[in-house]
């Protein structure tokens, strides 16, 4: 079965809104957890590295400011896309490493489309 | 940087064997990983060398030399429902905190 679950699956929102994005570990507990970000037969871009307890780590390119990521339990983590335009329609996917690094489980994703 | 390179795209025909390759040159190795998926789902895991040599896994085998820097997916008996991306993917340490890095994949046709 999953061990990593995301929601919701789906979800449409007004320009200028706000969208929050959950991620959890089901049976094993997760100090981080990675976001990504994938448009239509592209590539998994990696979005951040949420940390619990800290800081998400940010790569280069991706506004901290409109992708706001909280990893509040060892089991959970928050991606909220803030004041969304249309642009930011796309698939995300969060995932998290089990065990020695060796195997990422990913959660369902969800696709956001921002109207 | 970080750099793995895969084909775009590889078609074959149901029934054939259909082997995509992946090389990679990052500034750290602990192992090498395939995953599949398709359109509209997210990626789910295939499998995994830390050593080298060939894995066998059912249809699927995945082959590491870490000496190098190259690995492969063959895939057996393609069924159309292989028709799927295949994501190569390094592991850098042992760390299940840090992240791993993704080849940009390779989207697999099967006909008929």
């Amino acid at each position: 079965g999953a061990v990593v679950s995301q929601h919701p699956s789906r979800v449409i929102c007004k320009s200028g809104t706000s969208v929050k994005i959950e991620c959890r570990s089901l049976d094993f507990q997760a100090t981080t957890m990675f976001w990504y970000r994938q448009f239509p037969k592209q590539s998994l871009m990696l979005m951040a590295t949420s940390n619990e307890g800290s800081k998400a780590t940010y790569e280069q390119g991706v506004e901290k400011d409109k992708f706001l990521i909280n990893h509040a339990s060892l089991t959970l983590s928050t991606l909220t896309v803030t004041s969304a335009h249309p642009e930011d329609s796309s698939f995300y996917i969060c995932s998290a490493n089990r065990g020695g690094g060796t195997e990422a489980f990913f959660g369902q994703g969800t696709r956001l489309t921002v109207v | 940087g970080q750099s793995l390179e895969q084909p775009s795209e590889v078609t074959a025909v149901e029934g054939a064997i259909v082997q995509i390759n992946c090389t990679y040159q990052t500034s750290g190795f602990y192992g090498l990983s395939w995953y599949q998926q398709h359109d509209g789902g997210a990626p789910t895991f295939l499998s995994y060398n830390a050593l080298d040599g060939l894995e066998e896994t059912g249809r699927f085998s995945s082959f590491l030399s870490r000496s190098d820097s190259y690995g492969y997916l063959l895939l057996q008996e393609l069924q159309m429902k292989d028709s799927a991306s295949y994501f190569c993917a390094v592991s850098l340490t042992m760390n299940r905190d840090d992240k791993i890095i993704f080849g940009k994949g390779t989207r697999l046709h099967i006909l008929p």
